[in-house]
C-alpha cells in the first residue's frame, strides 16, 4: 500500500532563500510524481510532473527531482518570494488503475 | 486556457439526502478523477475513470458513491445517502493521458 510522506510539515524562511521540500514514497512502482501548490481554501495548482523514467523537471525557479530507487522526490525553490507562501503537495500516481496518493503537504511561509 | 470547472461551489444538504456533484473536465482529456479533502487533512483519492468505466477506487468509495459520465462533457459524483463525515471539499481532476492532472476549484459539501 503506497504511503507518501512530506517533510518538513511547515517551514518559515526569509525572502530570497533557496529551499528544499522533501517527499518520500514507499512503493517504487509509480507511474509519475506530481507536485502541486494549494493556497488556503483553494484548489490545487499543478507545478511540475516527473514521469517515472525521468530524473528531474524544471519550471522557472522550481526544480523537482525523482529517485525511484530510494523512493524520494525533492522540490527545490530558488530565491523564494512572499508569493510562494502556500502548501506544497506531492502526489504519486501508481501504475495500473492510476490511484493517486497525496502527502500531507509542507506549509511554506516566506517572510518579506 | 482550458480549465476544469465544478458546480456547485458550495452545497449544503441534510444527512440522508442524495447529492450530485458536477464536473466539466477539460475537453479531449481522457482520464477523470474524484478526490476529497476533509478540512485540515490530506487530499484523498476516491476514484479514477477511463474509457467509461472505473479504473480504480479507494476504500472510501463504497456503495454509497457512484460516478457517471452521462454525456461527452460532464463527469458526476453521486453520494446516495450523505453522512456527517462526508462533509469535505470534493475535487474533480482530468488528464489528457496518464500524465499531468488538472484540478477543478472544488465543491464544498456540508452535511448537517
Amino acid at each position: 500500500k503506497q504511503e507518501v510522506t512530506q517533510i518538513p510539515a511547515a517551514l518559515s524562511v526569509p525572502e530570497g532563500e533557496n529551499l528544499v521540500l522533501n517527499c518520500s514514497f514507499t512503493d517504487s512502482a509509480i507511474y509519475n510524481l506530481q507536485w502541486f501548490r494549494q493556497d488556503p481554501g483553494k484548489g490545487l495548482t499543478s507545478l511540475l510532473l516527473i514521469q517515472s523514467s525521468q530524473r528531474e523537471q524544471t519550471s522557472g525557479r522550481l526544480n523537482a527531482s525523482l529517485d525511484k530507487s530510494s523512493g524520494r522526490s525533492t522540490l527545490y525553490i530558488a530565491a523564494s518570494q512572499p508569493g510562494d507562501s502556500a502548501t506544497y503537495l506531492c502526489a504519486a500516481l501508481n501504475t495500473g488503475g492510476f490511484k493517486t496518493i497525496f502527502g500531507a503537504g509542507t506549509r511554506l511561509f516566506v517572510k518579506a | 486556457e482550458p480549465e476544469v470547472t465544478q458546480t456547485p461551489s458550495h452545497q449544503v444538504t441534510q444527512m440522508g439526502q442524495e447529492v450530485i456533484l458536477r464536473c466539466v473536465p477539460i475537453s479531449n482529456h481522457l482520464y477523470f478523477y474524484w478526490y476529497r479533502q476533509i478540512l485540515g487533512q490530506k487530499v484523498e483519492f476516491l476514484v479514477s475513470f477511463y474509457n467509461n468505466e472505473i479504473s480504480e477506487k479507494s476504500e472510501i468509495f463504497d456503495d454509497q458513491f457512484s460516478v457517471e459520465r452521462p454525456d461527452g462533457s460532464n463527469f458526476t459524483l453521486k453520494i446516495r445517502s450523505t453522512k456527517l463525515e462526508d462533509s469535505a471539499m470534493y475535487f474533480c481532476a482530468s488528464s489528457p493521458r496518464d500524465t499531468e492532472q488538472y484540478f477543478g476549484p472544488g465543491t464544498r459539501l456540508t452535511v448537517t
